[in-house]
């Protein structure tokens, strides 16, 4: 019973790069949950997706970032025109129901030069 | 709006010794309570959680914690540590009601258990 799947664990992107992190859920989870984590501080939600729904975005920086989770595949976070300041660990959660556990990936390391 | 405040970033205590994590928060509304422990270079593990009835709640490695309204405290406690609790730990709410499962993360107290 594989868990949250992202990949890739690092990523290294140059300043105006686009970085695109993906999760896969747990099996049967339909609930997608995106976290950032900078350095020395906790996480921060991002954004919250069902399948093809966009359901809570109030985290998401107004600019350069969108996520999506298609019927088909992982839930995709694209970060467009990286900064520097976009340094981040990005961790994905999923859920089976809105009430249900949330269970985080092991995380994106995103680096920008 | 909700908070979460951790009031011990770092705390060192040595092996066998009992320890307490510090969470406060702050809602206006009903939560759920959670904490979360995270190894270096990993994500985070479901520690344990409240969501009703027994305020005072035990994870099979030992910890426990216990919910009181009173005082909007959820502190992490164990009587006797081991090199291996050695983590970052995180307490987070989950506000209710609302049709948003998102998780709001205090700032997180790194456990530095000593031999």
């Amino acid at each position: 019973n594989a868990g949250v799947m992202q990949n890739p664990r690092h990523l290294v992107r140059r300043r105006g790069q686009e970085a695109r992190l993906r999760c896969s859920p747990m099996k049967g989870h339909s609930h997608v949950y995106w976290y950032r984590q900078l350095p020395e501080e906790g996480l921060k939600f991002m954004v919250y997706l069902q399948k093809e729904n966009i359901i809570d975005e109030s985290g998401m920086p107004k600019e350069r970032f969108s996520a999506e989770f298609p019927k088909e595949g992982p839930s995709i976070l694209r970060i467009q025109q990286v900064v520097r300041g976009d340094s981040a660990a990005y961790f994905c959660a999923s859920s089976g129901t809105l009430t249900d556990t949330q269970y985080f990936g092991p995380g994106t390391r995103l680096t920008v030069l | 709006a909700q908070s979460v405040t951790q009031l011990d970033s770092q705390v060192p205590v040595f092996e066998e010794a009992p320890v307490e994590l510090r969470c406060n928060y702050s809602s206006s509304v009903s939560v759920y309570l959670f904490w979360y422990v995270q190894y270096p270079n990993q994500g985070l593990q479901l520690l344990l959680k409240y969501l009703s009835g027994s305020t005072l709640v035990k994870s099979i490695n030992g910890f426990e914690a216990e919910f009181n309204k009173s005082q909007t405290s959820f502190h992490l406690r164990k009587p006797s540590v081991h090199i291996s609790d050695t983590a970052e730990y995180f307490c987070a709410v989950r506000p209710l009601p609302g049709n948003t499962g998102k998780l709001i993360f205090g700032q997180g107290t790194t456990l530095q258990v000593k031999p």
